[in-house]
């Protein structure tokens, strides 16, 4: 199917433990964008990538590492995770990054204990 | 500092009523104004403002913005059950580099 697909759904982890959250997207858009979710922050925007091997930080990078090989794919990974990322991981993909809106993944619930 | 504010954080209504949901700004460089409605699961597109006094609109909702008075609101009417939602205002910025700064959304239920 077409469109933008993030697995797991749901993944509880430990304190420490490395953590990948995959993304992946049909539309061969250039931009691809991974967003958390916490109540009361609204959506922020941990990195981005406007085309492949090209990534850059966002508004909260500190603990995250990601990468793009293929334009398709844009894993996130936490590699030591800490209980405040405890969140709702959203993956994204826009046609230009600017002048067309963004087409979010279903998330990925994460729980670290 | 840059911040996008929704009102009200939530809000209940009846099937029918009108609701109007409101987003403030205060953001260097604006280039766009975005809302998008976010069911169980993802965010889903619903329009994208630039200039001011130009309303969009589909079907029961529509929106406009206000570039002097840096705010927008999105209007739904004759609501159903299924506009339940958490409704995000974003703005993105003209910077070198991506920058789109999110509002906390505010929670819309309408009682059947």
């Amino acid at each position: 199917d077409a469109g933008i697909t993030q697995s797991p759904r749901y993944k509880i982890t430990e304190t420490g433990r490395q953590v990948t959250l995959m993304c992946h997207q049909t539309w061969s858009h250039s931009y691809m964008f991974w967003y958390r979710q916490d109540l009361g922050h609204g959506l922020r925007l941990i990195y981005y990538s406007a085309a492949a091997d090209i990534t850059d930080k966002g508004e909260v990078p500190d603990g995250y590492v990601v990468s793009r090989s293929k334009t398709e794919n844009f894993p996130l990974t936490l590699e030591s995770a800490t209980r405040s990322q405890t969140s709702v991981y959203f993956c994204a993909s826009s046609y230009d990054g600017r002048n067309s809106p963004l087409h979010f993944g279903n998330g990925t619930r994460l729980t670290v204990t | 500092e840059d911040k996008v504010v929704q009102s009200p954080l939530s809000l209940v209504v009846h099937e029918g009523d009108t609701v109007t949901l409101n987003c403030s700004y205060e953001v260097t460089n604006f280039r766009s104004l975005l809302w998008y409605k976010q069911e169980k699961k993802a965010p889903t597109f619903l329009f994208m403002l630039t200039s001011s006094g130009i309303e969009k609109k589909s079907g029961r909702l529509s929106s406009i913005l206000d570039k002097k008075e840096l705010f927008s609101i999105l209007n739904i009417t004759a609501t159903q059950t299924g506009d339940s939602a958490i409704y995000l205002c974003a703005v993105d910025q003209n910077t070198g580099g991506f920058k789109t700064i999110f509002g906390a959304g505010t929670r819309l239920f309408v009682k059947a």
